[in-house]
């Protein structure tokens, strides 16, 4: 069964500077979606980049970009620049292309230090 | 357009009453998927409705329960409620089905309270 690590439970960053988080992930199979997604303090939960793959490039959204690294299984999330507006519970989620299923992590917790 | 909407936001019932909680998806949108967000089990994926039909569930027992009408609108139902089964439920809808590269789209949710 596929499983979805977040190491980091909780994580702060002052503002305007960059933060990594961290997501690792088991799986047998070869091609699959990842995503992460953020939930902002009672507030919903909203899509902030996604990853085929098959694709080798990194996906980017602006101040948002990822590292995959397919043979380490490893997806971390970069946000540069970081605002205010980015403290939020972030989601690791797996989705297989074999039964659909989405495995999210337990997220981590990101304070914005100003 | 309007985004995602659950009814009711909060609800509070006791051990061995059934609740019914409800989703209305994005116009247009005819994927409905159900999670459940505990702080201790975190996400959990439920169960996806696509056209009336459950494509997809995941490890739940069967008091756990959903359909989907023709206007794309959801219903859960959970039966026989547990304490445990106090969390967050949250429904997301996508235009198509989750085999897709469709982005999901979150409603609020659904805050249960089991006593």
């Amino acid at each position: 069964a596929q499983t979805v690590t977040q190491s980091q439970p909780e994580m702060s960053v002052q503002e305007a500077e960059t933060v990594t988080l961290s997501c690792t992930y088991d799986t047998s199979e070869s091609d699959y979606y990842l995503f992460w997604y953020k939930q902002p303090p009672s507030r919903q939960m909203i899509l902030v980049i996604r990853q085929e793959a098959y694709k080798q490039q990194n996906a980017t959204e602006n101040r948002f970009s990822v590292n995959f690294q397919k043979a380490a299984k490893s997806f971390s999330l970069k946000i540069s620049d970081s605002q205010l507006g980015d403290a939020a519970m972030y989601f690791c989620a797996y989705r297989s292309t074999v039964d659909d299923k989405i495995i999210f992590g337990k997220g981590t917790r990101l304070h914005i230090l100003p | 357009k309007a985004g995602v909407t659950q009814t009711p936001r909060y609800l509070i019932k006791t051990r061995g009453q059934q609740v019914t909680l409800s989703c209305s998806p994005i116009s247009g949108h005819r994927s409905v998927s159900w999670y459940q967000q505990t702080p201790g089990q975190g996400l959990q994926f439920l169960f996806e409705y696509f056209s009336e039909t459950q494509r997809n569930k995941g490890n739940f027992p069967g008091r756990f329960s959903g359909r989907q009408f023709s206007n794309s609108r959801s219903e859960m139902n959970v039966s026989t409620l547990e304490l445990g089964d106090s969390a967050l439920y949250l429904c997301a809808s996508s235009l198509n089905p989750l085999n897709s590269y469709n982005e999901q789209f979150f409603g609020p949710g659904t805050r249960l309270t089991v006593l």
